[in-house]
């Protein structure tokens, strides 16, 4: 089974800022990898897939790379309504989550 | 547009069984897998399994094979996901998503309680 670590668990930031987290696979998971958003409460909503793919809707300060093992959604510029619970999700090999970054205000 | 829409809150005692639906619109809901997805209080998120309307196959994530059974009703563009034996281990919010988990229910709280 594929393993997904995620870092940070807890991530401090102010509105403005540029964030990055990131997903570690266990093993080569071929860019099959999706960036979710969560906030309390509500469904997961999905903001990138296969690595550098922005869903429709979704704001361009949101962006993905990677490849191989390893993956980074990156937020160039916080805004308030980005404060919430991202994690990550590879499908090359079944399906595993990341545990999830807590974003919060700072 | 495409809606997933989940039954509601589920309170329901040790040993029995229970069972969740998912009704989606917007879609062709045969020719899309459907997955199941467990979110435990303060814990992350984990598939529990998919199935595929149009023939009714299914896989499961290891882990809730005897726990979980997937099944779905075309004429009524449901899909279900029945959990047995209950435990308290057992308690979540139970998701149901599609079309590549682009579109997701609003999720059903379980609560197993005597």
């Amino acid at each position: 089974d594929i393993q997904m670590t995620q870092s940070p668990s807890f991530l401090s930031a102010s509105v403005g800022d540029r964030v990055t987290i990131n997903c570690k696979a266990s093993q080569n998971i071929n860019k099959y990898l999706n960036w979710y958003q969560q906030k309390l409460g509500e469904a997961p909503k999905r903001l990138i897939y296969n690595t550098n793919n922005l869903q429709t809707g979704i704001p361009s300060r949101f962006s993905g790379s990677g490849s191989g093992t390893d993956y980074t959604l990156t937020i160039s510029s916080l805004q308030p309504e980005d404060f919430a619970t991202y994690f990550c999700l590879q499908h090359n090999s079944l399906y595993t989550f990341g545990a999830g970054t807590k974003l919060e205000l700072k | 547009q495409v809606q997933l829409q989940q039954s509601g809150t589920e309170l329901v005692k040790p040993a029995s069984s229970v069972k969740i639906s998912c009704k989606a619109s917007g879609y062709t809901f045969t020719s899309n897998y459907m997955h199941w997805i467990r979110q435990q209080p303060g814990n992350g998120l984990e598939w529990i399994g998919w199935i595929y309307p149009g023939n009714g196959n299914t896989k499961y994530n290891q882990k809730f094979d005897g726990k979980a059974t997937l099944t779905a009703d075309k004429s009524s563009s449901t899909a279900y996901m029945q959990l047995s034996s209950l435990t308290s281990e057992d308690s979540a919010v139970y998701f149901c998503a599609s079309r590549g988990f682009a579109y997701w229910g609003q999720g059903t709280l379980v609560t197993v309680s005597s």
